[in-house]
């Protein structure tokens, strides 16, 4: 159980276009899914947290006009990177909290961006 | 600002080996501290969480102990395999009761046969 899926898992466009990534969780209700960005050997980077029906809170230095965070339902989030540029590309992954006996975060396989 | 540092040196390790790795962390007082493995190109798994009264947990062949005093965690690998090579992050809850979390930058484990 707590399976969370991503899509699409890799992504290349050109600089300028805007970019849909799904974040679903598929076994069970998420009360809050989370968004992440990950460059080479670093840490993940925690962009904004968003509960189903309410607007998303961003992280400092995240703009939420540039990361549009909708979040539906209770296993469905996304998140467009709008007129995506070279230096949005990253690897960003979600997950998804409220299943776990310590509501430890249950993660997506990531998504993979490359803006040329 | 709060900070976690793990090593940021990989750990090569032989296989049957015990694996130790470290994660510190400075201006901070988290409720429970989280352990996660990540695989290269996917998301994070969940390992364990230790409670800030909890002295150690163990799982398996997983243990791991944590230190509010040094402000330290350490998790160990016993009877290390080369499949626990991979990279394991340690999480802190930001407070609040929000769920949220600073990662360390992780560390590279790799277990020769």
């Amino acid at each position: 159980g707590a399976v969370v899926s991503q899509h699409p898992s890799r992504v290349i466009c050109k600089s300028g276009t805007s970019v849909k990534i799904e974040c679903r969780s598929l076994d069970f209700q998420a009360t809050t899914m989370f968004w992440y960005r990950q460059f080479p050997k670093q840490s993940l980077m925690l962009m904004a947290t968003s509960n189903e029906g309410s607007k998303a809170t961003y992280e400092q230095g995240v703009e939420k006009d540039k990361f549009l965070i909708n979040h539906a339902s209770l296993t469905l989030s996304t998140l467009t990177v709008t007129s995506a540029h070279p230096e949005d590309s990253s690897f960003y992954i979600c997950s998804a909290s409220g299943q776990g006996v310590y509501n430890e975060q249950f993660f997506g396989p990531g998504t993979r961006l490359t803006v040329l | 600002s709060q900070k976690i540092e793990q090593n940021s040196e990989a750990l090569n390790i032989q296989e049957g080996k015990t694996a130790t790795l470290t994660c510190n962390y400075t201006n901070y007082s988290p409720a429970y501290l989280q352990w996660y493995r990540q695989d290269p190109g996917r998301g994070p798994v969940f390992l364990l969480l230790i409670r800030e009264n909890e002295k150690e947990k163990r799982k398996e062949r997983l243990k791991v102990t944590f230190d509010t005093t040094l402000k330290q965690s350490l998790f160990h690998i016993t009877a290390s395999q080369p499949a626990d090579s991979a990279t394991y992050l340690c999480a802190l809850d930001r407070g609040a009761g929000r769920g949220k979390l600073i990662f360390g930058q992780g560390t590279e484990l790799s277990v020769k046969p």
